[in-house]
């Protein structure tokens, strides 16, 4: 069965430090993979999809970046924080043929 | 910005009755989803419905789906405490070239189920 691991699940960091969340899904190959953010009490926001190795596509433009360097990894990035970075990160798969989205556990980050 | 709207924000009520959670959304669509959310935990997928289809049933879930008022209704059948939790609607759009750019959520519900 497919799984989906997200790390870490929890990362307070100071504004202007770097982030590095990794996300890897099992049993399934050429997955789609994406990156989504949840402010508190907000619904959530895609920030990144990939739909193969190198492939990334951008949501909305910001400091964050993504990079699939395998077919089941996937990486969320940024090279200095900003306050407003905090938040909910989860990553997901897509089934293709229906479209459902399966989660992570997600990341919770809080920059001071 | 948002392609779905969930009403109510929030939603209480006593074990046993019945919940109703409402989404709005504004483009044409493939399909609805409906997914649930623990606090501080990832979503799950609860049930999918095709713009074709009117009403579908899982369990204690019955969905129905709306195109000529773009809206979708979940409603819990005899709600239970473990069904606290956030609901969150999502939509993909035909347009999405096969859908490999995601899906677009509501804010969600927040149901509390008192017991």
């Amino acid at each position: 069965s497919q799984t989906i691991h997200q790390w870490p699940a929890t990362l307070v960091q100071p504004v202007g430090s770097p982030l590095s969340l990794e996300c890897t899904v099992e049993g399934t190959s050429n997955p789609n993979l994406y990156w989504y953010r949840q402010a508190a009490g907000r619904g959530l926001q895609l920030l990144f999809y990939s739909v193969g190795i190198g492939q990334i596509s951008s949501e909305v433009p910001q400091n964050l970046s993504a990079s699939r360097p395998q077919d089941r990894q996937f990486i969320l990035s940024s090279k200095k924080l900003l306050l407003s970075d905090s938040g909910f990160y989860l990553c997901a798969w897509q089934i293709s043929s229906t479209g459902e989205l399966f989660f992570g556990e997600g990341s919770r980050l809080t920059v001071l | 910005s948002q392609q779905g709207e969930e009403d109510p924000q929030a939603l209480s009520i006593q074990e046993g009755e019945n919940a109703t959670m409402n989404c709005s959304y504004k483009t044409s669509i493939n399909n609805l989803q409906w997914y649930r959310q623990n606090s501080g935990r990832g979503l799950v997928h609860l049930i999918l419905i095709r713009s074709n289809e009117r009403e579908k049933h899982s369990g204690r879930l019955r969905v129905t789906l709306d195109t000529s008022k773009k809206s979708s209704s979940l409603l819990i059948t005899a709600s239970r405490a473990a069904d606290t939790a956030s609901y969150f609607c999502a939509t993909d759009s035909p347009y999405s070239g096969g859908g490999a750019d995601g899906l677009t959520f509501g804010k969600g519900t927040h149901l509390i189920i008192q017991p």
